[in-house]
């Protein structure tokens, strides 16, 4: 079956780093998106991996391992903005319109 | 106005009212998307319409019903739903259908009495 696994929460400290996991079995693989959505708001995106490897945009990176199914979001000098859900999403090769979503990570930024 | 609007960002409706959800975006996108979101479950894909074509219904119950009269409006027309039908409500649209990018509304939640 087709499934995502993110942890459910995480707690850091401003200032820190923190590194999202995020672990998937599809059928295919077309694509791997990392949304932020804070609690009453819209997700937006954060960024897109197709191939392995790190991007960096400023102070989020995504990291993708394609022969191990895995993925990280990497948040450095977290800000208490930063508190909000994490959400994982793959595309499926078999369809390209169809994202699989994981349930998110609400991650809490403390002083 | 920018990005994508939806309308009304609340709603409290009972079983056996008619209501509609408006989406409206401002991108140029060609695809537009309705997606549920509940508590403790992932972001559920209802609905995909490409160009103003439905090209995607993933087993939603015929009491949804969407409408796109342009790529720019996309709608959700609502009857005779149930409890379990309250969540949060997200349009999305994205330049085509396969665009690395989407764009989420602010949501309607709705309330099921």
């Amino acid at each position: 079956g087709q499934n995502i696994d993110q942890p459910t929460e995480m707690t850091a400290t401003e200032g820190a780093i923190v590194q999202i996991n995020c672990t998937y079995q599809t059928s295919g693989f077309n694509g791997l998106f990392w949304y932020q959505q804070h609690a009453g708001e819209a997700p937006t995106f954060l960024s897109y991996n197709v191939l392995d490897g790190l991007e960096e945009k400023g102070r989020f990176s995504s990291f993708l391992s394609r022969s191990k199914g895995y993925s990280y979001l990497l948040l450095k000098e977290l800000q208490m903005k930063d508190s909000a859900s994490y959400l994982c999403a793959v595309r499926d090769a078999g369809n390209n319109r169809k994202l699989i979503w994981g349930l998110g990570t609400s991650l809490a930024v403390n002083p | 106005e920018t990005g994508v609007t939806q309308t009304p960002r609340h709603l409290v409706m009972g079983m056996t009212n008619k209501k509609s959800l408006k989406c409206e975006q401002h991108l140029g996108h060609n695809a537009m998307y309705w997606y549920k979101q509940s508590a403790k479950k992932p972001l559920e894909l209802m609905f995909v319409y490409s160009l103003e074509e439905r090209v995607e219904n993933n087993s939603v119950p015929s009491r949804f019903s969407p409408e796109c009269p342009n790529s720019s409006h996309l709608f959700l027309h609502l009857h005779t739903l149930q409890p379990e039908d309250s969540a949060l409500y997200l349009c999305a649209s994205s330049q085509d259908v396969r665009g690395a990018e989407a764009f989420f509304g602010q949501g309607t939640r709705l309330t099921v009495v």
